[in-house]
């Protein structure tokens, strides 16, 4: 079926340790995002792109990695895990102006 | 850099009553999105404002943009317990149409 699919949904993983959150999307959207959403700070942008091989920092983007080498594939790396990321992320993509599109969550926590 | 304020932040209501949600930004508002997120799932698109004054309606639920104000507001009526769930606006950025803000959202609790 069409969407954008997350991997894991859950993860628990230890402090220092990389950790790959995964993001595939079916619709071809040239545009991409990842999301963290905290308690009291609602959705905040991780990291962006606008296509294949095209990334930029969003909001919070300090302790994350991205790559785009397949317009479908939107991987988010944390390089070696803090506390500070245990969060709930989302990826999301669109076409342009038009609405977002988001997937299930990954929930994260870092021990 | 431009914050969203939802109000109010949890909301408790009847079966059955009317609700107002609002959406007020510290800058211009270019354009607003309304998602509304079940616990533990992700976001669904609601509506999307482009223009002062627009207003649009889906169902029960009705959106309205004042450009003036900087804020918008989403209308339940009749609630029911299906609308339970965590409402979030997100605002188009400035400088890139396709970058969004977004609220910290509001908790919606319809009791049958």
């Amino acid at each position: 079926d069409a969407g954008i699919t997350q991997s894991p949904r859950y993860k628990i993983t230890e402090t220092g340790r990389q950790v790959t959150l995964m993001c595939h999307q079916t619709w071809s959207h040239s545009y991409m995002f990842w999301y963290r959403q905290d308690l009291g700070h609602g959705l905040r942008l991780i990291y962006y792109s606008a296509a294949a091989d095209i990334t930029d920092k969003g909001e919070v983007p300090d302790g994350y990695v991205v790559s785009r080498s397949k317009t479908e594939n939107f991987p988010l790396t944390l390089e070696s895990a803090t506390r500070s990321q245990t969060s709930v992320y989302f990826c999301a993509s669109s076409v342009g102006d038009w609405p977002q599109h988001f997937g299930d969550g990954t929930r994260l926590s870092i021990l | 850099s431009q914050e969203l304020e939802q109000s109010p932040q949890s909301l408790i209501v009847q079966e059955g009553k009317n609700l107002t949600i609002n959406c007020t930004s510290s800058k211009t508002l270019y354009g607003l999105y309304w998602y509304k997120q079940k616990y533990g799932e992700g976001l669904i698109f609601l509506m999307m404002l482009q223009k002062g004054g627009e207003e649009k309606s889906h169902e029960k639920i009705t959106a309205k943009l004042d450009e003036k104000k900087q804020q918008s507001s989403l209308h339940i009526t009749a609630s029911q317990p299906s609308h339970a769930g965590i409402y979030l606006c997100g605002a188009v950025q400035m400088d890139s149409s396709y970058k969004l803000i977004f609220g910290s959202g509001t908790r919606l609790l319809v009791r049958p």
